[in-house]
């Protein structure tokens, strides 16, 4: 039972490059979320998924696009990547009482 | 406005004392749920204690207790006898709504441990 897994750990990108952040969980959990975490901050909802095949908006969803590719899966997506997005990533999923969160994605945009 | 205030940064704790971090919350939904998360240095995010709008008693979970006020929207941390491991950053946060499971979370606090 891995809980929720992340790739990659570490990514450096350029200004103007997209990539694709990838998300697993294998707790049958309908929800799944994608949170930024900025220095010294708590974390931030970018978007998230209450089942399959539903996406919504969270906070800060501006520069970025979500996938729920099946019940398992939760891939976020930078277009166009800007140095405002230099971030810690989190994905988690959940039941009603407990948020799992995966290792995180430390990206940095230069 | 915000839902989750935590209005201190960081605080220093003698091991084996006990250390209260404090949280407030806004919210007009009469169910939600408030958590509790420990972010060490490592950065991965551990769930440590859960609190049901609705739940009678007070959530307490090994040496964590949750203090849960509910007329005055808080829902501090108690952290008792204070072991060098528990030096990290603490993050209250809540859900709101019976179907919603998204969080807001506070600024989070520091909290450093003295040998």
């Amino acid at each position: 039972n891995a809980g929720v897994t992340q790739t990659p750990k570490f990514q450096v990108l350029k200004t103007g490059q997209s990539m694709t952040l990838q998300c697993a969980q294998d707790m049958n959990h309908n929800s799944m979320y994608w949170y930024r975490q900025d220095p010294g901050m708590g974390l931030r909802l970018i978007y998230y998924s209450a089942s399959e095949g539903t996406t919504d908006k969270g906070e800060v969803p501006n520069g970025y696009n979500v996938s729920r590719l099946n019940k398992r899966e939760f891939s976020l997506r930078l277009e166009s990547a800007a140095p405002s997005q230099t971030s810690v990533y989190f994905c988690a999923s959940s039941r009603v009482n407990e948020q799992f969160f995966g290792p995180g994605t430390r990206l940095t945009v230069l | 406005a915000q839902k989750i205030t935590q209005t201190q940064p960081g605080m220093f704790v003698q091991e084996k004392e006990a250390v209260t971090l404090d949280c407030t919350y806004d919210t007009s939904d009469p169910s939600y749920g408030l958590f509790w998360y420990k972010q060490p240095s490592s950065g991965e995010m551990i769930f440590l204690i859960y609190q049901g709008s609705y739940d009678q008693q007070n959530a307490t979970e090994g040496r964590y207790s949750l203090n849960f006020q509910k007329a005055r929207k808080s829902a501090n941390l108690v952290i008792s006898a204070s072991q060098l491991g528990d030096s990290a950053m603490y993050f209250c946060a809540m859900r709101e709504g019976r179907n919603d499971y998204k969080l807001s979370f506070g600024a989070g606090t520091t909290v450093t441990v003295r040998a």
